[in-house]
């Protein structure tokens, strides 16, 4: 089974507009942690935000918050206030507790102007 | 300066060479990291290491021989370079003591012809 699946192959949103990137993940271990990356055409991996499996919160970092449903095990990330720089293609991760990491196959979002 | 460097950025090289890719790391972490990206297929785990004398096998290692040479560096060598090896190839490292996020290297785009 797909440790991470990502529904969304390809995502467009109006610039100012807020979006959301569906994650779901498969885990039986108790401590794990969720993350995900942005990878603009250039090539590089950028970390974004994390949320850990005992986090009582939703994380938040500025613009990006990780709307976390435990129960149905998903990890979406909400983006708001879309920039045209936002373009780009977001990976979602999981580390399980023996501290492998395993990836999705991303989805492109293209802010529209 | 960047903290996770990668050498080289590019490289064409023919079927049947053998090559090595390159990772330093400036984070003073113990945790490091290879994966390959393709498209269509996200990042997939090549090997990883926890610390000088400890190497694994991730998801895809066929073909595929590490060393840390290190704690600040881990190569990645293919001993027989095939055209399927075609692929973005990233460094990660990660801190034991914070495992909220891995770190990633600029990336290596190989060409096997």
């Amino acid at each position: 089974a797909q440790k991470i699946t990502q529904t969304q192959p390809g995502m467009f949103v109006q610039e100012k507009e807020a979006v959301t990137l569906d994650c779901t993940y498969d885990t039986s271990d108790p401590s794990y942690g969720l993350f995900w990356y942005k990878q603009p055409s250039s090539g590089e991996m950028i970390f974004l935000i994390y949320q850990g499996s005992y986090d009582q919160q939703n994380a938040t970092e500025g613009r990006y918050s990780l709307n976390f449903q435990k129960a149905r095990k998903s990890a979406n990330l909400v983006i708001s206030a879309s920039q045209l720089g936002d373009s780009a293609m977001y990976f979602c991760a999981m580390r399980e507790d023996i501290n492998q990491f395993y990836f999705g196959t991303g989805t492109s979002l293209t802010v529209i102007p | 300066d960047a903290d996770v460097t990668q050498t080289p950025r590019n490289r064409i090289t023919k079927t049947g060479k053998r090559i090595m890719l390159e990772c330093s790391q400036t984070k003073g972490h113990d945790r490091m990291y290879w994966y390959r990206q393709d498209p269509g297929l996200g990042l997939r785990l090549i090997y990883y290491s926890f610390d000088v004398k400890d190497i694994n096998k991730g998801e895809i290692s066929d073909g595929y021989s590490v060393s840390r040479q290190a704690q600040a560096k881990f190569s990645l060598s293919l001993e027989s370079a095939i055209p399927n090896q075609t692929a973005l190839y990233f460094c990660a490292t990660s801190d034991t003591n914070n495992q909220e996020t891995q770190y990633f290297g600029p990336g290596t785009r190989l060409l096997v012809l």
